[in-house]
């Protein structure tokens, strides 16, 4: 799996959209980005993902680059619940089980 | 629908003791991981099972892990005997094979070993 980097932390404030970017230079072509959340106390929850064209869902959008090199998850309007880690992993089709790679991941902070 | 549900949710056992986790999986969800977070840590990968078959066990990090799953359905992953360095959060997830699908994981196992 192509690995990603993420910044170690944010601070987003309630009501802001937070924007977490990742890079994943090394992505293939039929690999696809996949963004998940820890909240503490919580398993690790699925959020969305995508191969190549823009996203979006309940939860977040999901942009990712042109050239697919990096993308950004976006919460619109951050609520102090976001407050997480995020990861960004690569991982191959949607229909593949294999394990999941959890890197360091984000700490978003959403303050009042 | 039931969710994955992992038991017991806490565990404070002696060094030396033995401890046994437990992972429902969602219905119907024949495969099945086990992961761990221990303190400041990365969560990784322990095991993956394809029914009752272990598919993958790279991760599981020395022979005082066992982990079993009898009839496809639920999981256990025992720890014997416990070390210090195993405190930490065990998690487990499911899925569904042949359907394109994300890994669902239930609220984890906090163990302390002391």
């Amino acid at each position: 799996d192509a690995k990603t980097t993420q910044p170690t932390s944010m601070d987003c404030a309630e009501g802001r959209a937070a924007n977490l970017p990742c890079n994943h230079s090394t992505i293939s072509g039929n690999e696809y980005v996949y963004w998940y959340r820890q909240i503490h106390s919580q398993g690790p929850q699925y959020i969305i993902h995508g191969l190549k064209n823009n996203e979006t869902n309940e939860m977040a959008s999901l942009i990712i680059t042109e050239d697919r090199k990096s993308s950004t998850l976006i919460l619109p309007h951050a609520t102090l619940r976001d407050t997480a880690v995020y990861y960004c992993i690569v991982r191959p089709s949607p229909y593949n089980t294999d394990k999941l790679i959890f890197g360091t991941g984000t700490r978003l902070q959403v303050f009042p | 629908e039931a969710g994955v549900t992992q038991f017991p949710s806490h565990s404070v056992i002696e060094k030396g003791q033995t401890v046994t986790l437990r992972c429902d999986p969602i219905s119907g969800h024949d495969n099945l991981y086990w992961y761990r977070r221990v303190m400041g840590k990365e969560i990784k990968f322990l095991l993956h099972f394809v029914k009752e078959s272990k598919q993958d066990e790279s991760g599981m990090p020395n022979n005082r892990f066992l982990a079993e799953r009898t009839g496809g359905t639920y999981s256990t992953l025992k720890v014997q005997p416990a070390e210090l360095e195993d405190s930490g959060v065990y998690f487990c997830a499911s899925r569904e094979t042949g359907v394109p699908d994300t890994q669902y994981f239930g609220p984890g196992t906090r163990l302390t070993v002391l």
